[in-house]
């Protein structure tokens, strides 16, 4: 079975600081894919980010970088200088890929406010 | 390529009553999802259709929850006699146009949410 632990229920950082969202994961496959989404106040799951299994590169794009360690199932978020507009609740979410269905498997999120 | 649309946005209705929401996917794609999301918490899987076809139901959809997708395009997600347990927001996503590949993104539309009073 797979599993998704976000223990950061809620973080509020001051504008222009820079914050990292922790993600934990469970899986028993070689091959998935693990994705953050972002949930503003409109409701709309809004897609940020995908990794997959094989790539354990981490990159940055734009104010956004990801850091992938399957040494400890960790797949952390950061966003640099924050803005007002970041402020939403972050998912994180893994699929496996060894029965066709690719479902998600999401955590319980990470409600980010960015105070002005 | 317009988003995945939902409707409606809001649903309130009495104990009891049936309820009908819809589903548009983004054009070309043909995978589609069904999640529910209750406060506070992560969406949660409720079933999956490869085109037309049913592939899979969570063990959360009961027999009072039904979805369809004729001619693999539009979807309907059907919950009869509603409980106040079902209060919560329906998710609706699309991913993989034909030929398309595995970990292939999922577009969320934004939700319809259920009121069960």
């Amino acid at each position: 079975a797979q599993k998704v632990t976000q223990a950061q229920t809620e973080i509020s950082v001051v504008e222009k600081e820079d914050v990292t969202l922790d993600c934990v994961y469970e899986t028993r496959d070689t091959t998935y894919y693990l994705f953050w989404y972002k949930q503003p106040p409109s409701g709309e799951l809004v897609f940020l980010i995908r990794r997959n299994s094989f790539d354990e590169q981490n990159e940055i794009s734009g104010r956004y970088s990801w850091n992938f360690q399957k040494s400890t199932s960790s797949f952390n978020f950061t966003i640099t200088a924050s803005q007002v507009v970041d402020s939403a609740v972050y998912f994180c979410a893994l699929v496996t890929v060894s029965f066709g269905n690719e479902k998600l498997t999401f955590g319980t999120g990470t409600r980010l406010t960015i105070i002005p | 390529d317009t988003g995945v649309s939902q409707n409606p946005r809001h649903k309130i209705t009495k104990r009891g009553q049936n309820v009908t929401f819809r589903c548009d996917p983004i054009s070309e794609h043909n995978r589609l999802y069904w999640y529910r999301q209750t406060l506070g918490q992560g969406p949660e899987f409720l079933t999956y259709f490869q085109n037309e076809a049913q592939l899979e139901k969570s063990r959360l959809l009961s027999d009072r929850f039904s979805a369809e997708r004729p001619k693999g395009s539009f979807s309907t997600l059907e919950i009869q006699r509603t409980e106040q347990g079902d209060s919560a927001m329906y998710l609706c996503a699309s991913s993989t146009k034909r030929g398309g590949n595995r970990g292939d993104i999922q577009y969320f539309g934004a939700g319809t949410r259920l009121s069960v009073l």
